[in-house]
């Protein structure tokens, strides 16, 4: 089944502790992207990734980091977590991209830092 | 830069009745416009799309919407709400490279 795979799904974590959530897509797609869900203020693209090795800052990258080193995997990297980061994330593919094809989202991780 | 408007927070309607959910636009030349729906627990799901042509696009489940330029704005509609359409609803505009920016969200609620 054609899918985009994250995990965790609910991650509760305390302020400085490094912590990775995995992103996953069985599609063979290009194109792959982060966004954080708040109340009232929809999604936040924080970064994306257009191929292996090339990834590029959303609207939203401060605090994160990604890497793109396999075509299918697109972690996102907290080295120091704070509560201003608790939020809903959401990881998207593509086959190539914004805006040509339509986006794949995960099913989301919940994550609270204490 | 790019940005999204949906005015309506919250809406509720009736089971049977009509729904338009409004979306307003910036952007300085023709935006790519989505639709995409997030029912509770879950990811987001593409309605429907505007690229280019037709100003009034067909998506899935009976949704529709229309772009109109002069208005900024692309607003969706559905002649009739079934309670299975209570869900959160978003609007998204692409212009400039690989970005894509989404509005706050409509929460709609479905009274039987």
């Amino acid at each position: 089944e054609a899918q985009v795979t994250q995990n965790p799904r609910y991650l509760i974590t305390v302020t400085g502790k490094k912590l990775t959530v995995t992103c996953s897509q069985n599609m063979n797609h290009e194109y792959m992207s982060w966004y954080r869900q708040d109340p009232g203020l929809g999604l936040r693209q924080i970064y994306y990734s257009m191929n292996v090795e090339v990834t590029d800052k959303g609207d939203v990258p401060e605090g994160y980091k990604v890497s793109r080193k396999e075509k299918r995997n697109f972690p996102l990297i907290l080295e120091s977590p704070s509560p201003n980061q608790t939020s809903l994330y959401f990881c998207a593919s593509s086959l190539t991209g914004v805006p040509n094809e339509k986006l794949f989202f995960g099913s989301g991780t919940q994550l609270s830092v204490l | 830069a790019q940005s999204v408007t949906q005015p309506d927070i919250h809406i509720t309607v009736s089971e049977g009745a009509s729904l338009e959910l409004r979306c307003n636009y910036s952007y300085g030349a023709t935006p790519y416009l989505f639709w995409y729906v997030q029912s509770p627990g879950q990811g987001l799901q593409l309605l429907l799309k505007y690229f280019s042509g037709d100003t009034l696009v067909q998506g899935i489940k009976g949704f529709e919407a229309e772009f109109k330029r002069s208005q900024s704005s692309f607003n969706l509609r559905k002649p009739s709400v079934h309670w299975s359409d209570a869900a959160e609803y978003f609007c998204a505009v692409s212009g400039a490279g690989n970005m894509l920016t989404f509005g706050g969200g409509t929460r709609l609620m479905v009274k039987p």
